[in-house]
C-alpha cells in the first residue's frame, strides 16, 4: 500500500525558509514510472501546484514560485523535500505531497497534508 | 497559465440525486483533464483521469466526459460519502492548474 506522509514545522517566521519532508512508503521513490510533486492549498482557497521532480532529477516549478522553490529527493531515505525561501504570510497553506503517474500525468496518490503558518 | 473554471462553486443535493459539475479550460486541453475528491483533513482522491477514465477503486457512479475546453463530472446517484469538494485539474501544460473547486453539500 503506497503511503505519503508530510512532516515539518507548523510555524515559520517571515523571511525564513520553509522546509518540509514527505516520506514515501510502499513504492520505490526512484521508480521511473512516477514523478513526485508538491501542491498547496491556501486557507479557504483552491489547490496550487508548486512543482515536481522526476526520477531523472529534472525539476519543474510553478513560474510564480520558481525563484524561491527547491524540490529534491533523497532516495536513501525514500523522502521528497520542499524548500521555500523568503516566506511571507501569503505562503500560509496546507502543503501536500503527491505521486504523479507518468503515463497519464495525473496525481494518483496524495498525502494528508501538513498545515504551515507563516507568522512572527 | 491555463485557467480552469468550475461551476457551480457549491451545490446542495439529496442522497440519490444526479449531480453534474462542469469545468471549463481557458484554452483547449484535449482530454488532459482529471477530477479529484477532497474531504476536510483527508488526502485528495483521484476519481477520473484523461477526462473519462475511472480510477481503480473509484465507485462506478462517478463518470467524466468532455474534451477540448468543456468537461463534466457526473455522480449518477449521490451517496452520503460523496459530500465533499471536487476539483478539476489540467495536465496539458505546465504549470498544472486546478479549478477553484465545487463543494457538494447535503440538502
Amino acid at each position: 500500500q503506497v503511503q505519503l506522509q508530510e512532516s515539518g514545522p507548523g510555524l515559520v517566521k517571515p523571511s525564513q525558509t520553509l522546509s518540509l519532508t514527505c516520506t514515501v512508503s510502499g513504492v520505490s521513490i526512484s521508480s521511473g514510472g512516477y514523478f513526485w510533486s508538491w501542491i498547496r492549498q491556501h486557507p479557504g482557497k483552491g489547490l496550487e501546484w508548486i512543482g515536481c521532480i522526476y526520477y531523472s532529477g529534472n525539476t519543474y516549478y510553478n513560474p510564480s514560485l520558481r525563484s524561491r522553490v527547491t524540490i529534491s529527493v533523497d532516495t536513501s531515505k525514500s523522502q521528497l523535500s520542499l524548500k521555500l525561501s523568503s516566506v511571507t504570510a501569503a505562503d500560509t497553506a496546507v502543503y501536500y505531497c503527491a505521486r504523479g503517474e507518468r503515463g497519464y500525468d495525473v496525481f494518483d496518490i496524495w498525502g494528508q497534508g501538513t498545515m504551515v503558518t507563516v507568522s512572527s | 497559465d491555463i485557467q480552469m473554471t468550475q461551476s457551480p462553486s457549491s451545490l446542495s443535493a439529496s442522497v440519490g440525486d444526479r449531480v453534474t459539475i462542469t469545468c471549463r479550460a481557458s484554452q483547449s486541453i484535449a482530454s488532459y483533464l482529471n477530477w479529484y475528491q477532497h474531504k476536510p483533513g483527508k488526502a485528495p482522491k483521484l476519481l477520473i483521469y484523461a477526462a473519462s477514465s475511472l480510477q481503480s477503486g473509484a465507485p462506478s457512479r462517478f463518470s467524466g466526459s468532455g474534451s477540448g475546453t468543456d468537461f463534466t463530472l457526473t455522480i449518477s446517484s449521490l451517496q452520503p460519502e460523496d459530500f465533499a469538494t471536487y476539483y478539476c485539474q489540467q495536465s496539458f501544460s505546465t504549470p498544472r492548474t486546478f479549478g477553484q473547486g465545487t463543494k457538494v453539500e447535503i440538502k
